[in-house]
């Protein structure tokens, strides 16, 4: 059975870059079989998804996080990686690492079947 | 910006059927996807592609979809399944941005 772990820190200074890494185990990150995404949720409040990356670099963002938003997957050690930058109070959430299915007839992303637990960031200084 | 729109609670006694709907402009041609989040817990899928259940998900979970909604149905809800429901969509603008609902809180009691 595939897992997925976030790690990185628990707290990030206003304006620096906020940066996570999934640990995939129980599988082949670059079996190019799936896209690998990021989806957060602030305190209290709804799911937001962030972007996906599939295994050879194609990647999507949500827009209004796109300027800020890196997805890089790292197939030597299993793991992908988000970097947000000039992080603020609004960005303080759980973040969550998940795998996603994607239409083998278009190759696009679907939807996410296996999560992480989560891992929370505080935005403080 | 594509939006999908959820109730924000719904509200059952154990027994009755829940209907938690979502809506949004490309599902005519996009699928929809639920996720029921218990406190504290990663999201866990209970209807993929419209109306197909995981295995493991309870038979009394199903979905469905019609023109510009999709409907999450608990028929005989549990005091287990309250919790927060999500529905789950991409945008047919050629972007594959995904796009989650607001969530909507289903009290059983």
């Amino acid at each position: 059975q595939m897992q997925l772990q976030e790690s990185g820190p628990g707290l990030v200074k206003p304006s620096e870059t906020l940066s996570l890494t999934c640990t995939v185990s129980g599988g082949s990150i670059s079996s190019s079989t799936f896209y690998w995404g990021w989806i957060r949720q602030p305190p209290g409040r709804g799911l937001e998804w962030i972007g996906s990356i599939y295994d050879s670099g194609s990647t999507y963002y949500n827009p209004s996080l796109k300027s800020r938003v890196t997805i890089s997957v790292e197939t030597s050690k299993n793991h992908f990686s988000l970097k947000l930058s000039s992080v603020t109070a609004a960005d303080t959430a759980v973040f969550y690492c998940a795998r996603q299915l994607y239409d083998i007839l278009t190759g696009f992303p679907l939807y996410f079947d296996h999560w992480g637990q989560g891992t929370l960031v505080t935005v403080s200084s | 910006s594509y939006e999908l729109t959820q109730p924000p609670s719904v509200s059952v006694s154990p027994g009755q059927t829940a209907r938690i709907t979502c809506s949004g402009d490309a599902l005519p041609k996009k699928y929809a996807y639920w996720y029921q989040q218990k406190s504290g817990q990663a999201p866990v899928v209970v209807i993929y592609e419209d109306y197909k259940r995981p295995s493991g998900i309870p038979e009394r979970f199903s979905g469905s979809s019609s023109g510009t909604m999709a409907t999450l149905t608990i028929s005989g809800a549990q005091v287990e399944d309250e919790a927060d429901y999500y529905c789950f969509s991409t945008d047919s603008s050629g972007n594959h941005r995904g796009v989650f609902g607001g969530g909507t809180k289903l009290t059983v009691l």
